[in-house]
């Protein structure tokens, strides 16, 4: 089945302790992204990769990192999370840039 | 820039009736339009689509045009089902973009 997988779903953490959000997908898209979903505010791009090795700032990068190390993960890194930070978080691909793209889950991180 | 502005929800109908949610969008370009359902604890999926003027995107009943002249792309269904409750968010990608500018969405609740 063609999906967009996410783990941790939900997540409880402190201020300033690291959290890796993994995401993964297995249609063998090129194009993956990752998006917070705010309140009244819809869903905003944190980052983007184009392929391995190749990644570039969204709308709202500050305070994450992502790495593609291999095609299909595509991890998003919060190495000192702040209460600002607490969000839903989804991670999408497409096989070409924004088009058309396949959320996974979502995944539900409070920080307190 | 590009922005979507969407009709503030939530929208409460009865079973069997017409649906109209209002999406206009800013585009410096000629952008693809895109409406995308988030069901209650999953992520988004695409429904529909219309990547020009005039055209028509359709999908489970649901329909949008791609209307230029008056820069809106407004979801319609004649007669929705308790199964349509969820949050609908209209987006749009310019042509080359490496990114999903979201509406707030609108949340539906259809009842019996």
């Amino acid at each position: 089945e063609a999906q967009v997988t996410q783990n941790p779903r939900y997540l409880i953490t402190v201020t300033g302790k690291k959290l890796t959000v993994t995401c993964s997908q297995n249609m063998n898209h090129e194009y993956m992204s990752w998006y917070r979903q705010d309140p009244g505010l819809g869903l905003r791009q944190i980052y983007y990769s184009m392929n391995v090795e190749v990644t570039d700032k969204g709308d709202v990068p500050e305070g994450y990192k992502v790495s593609r190390k291999e095609k299909r993960n595509f991890p998003l890194i919060l190495e000192s999370p702040s209460p600002n930070q607490t969000s839903l978080y989804f991670c999408a691909s497409s096989t070409d840039r924004a088009y058309e793209q396949y959320f996974g889950p979502g995944t539900r991180l409070t920080v307190t | 820039g590009n922005s979507v502005t969407q009709m503030e929800g939530p929208v409460t109908l009865s079973e069997e009736a017409f649906l109209t949610i209002n999406c206009t969008y800013t585009a410096t370009g000629y952008p693809s339009l895109f409406w995308y359902v988030q069901y209650p604890g999953e992520g988004l999926q695409l429904l529909l689509k219309a990547t020009k003027a005039d055209d028509k995107g359709s999908n489970k009943g649901f329909e949008a045009t791609y209307r230029k002249e008056t820069t809106s792309f407004h979801l319609e269904k004649g007669s929705v089902q308790v199964s349509d409750s969820a949050v609908y968010f209209c987006a749009l990608s310019e042509t080359g973009a490496n990114n999903l500018f979201f509406g707030t969405g609108t949340r539906l609740t259809v009842i019996p």
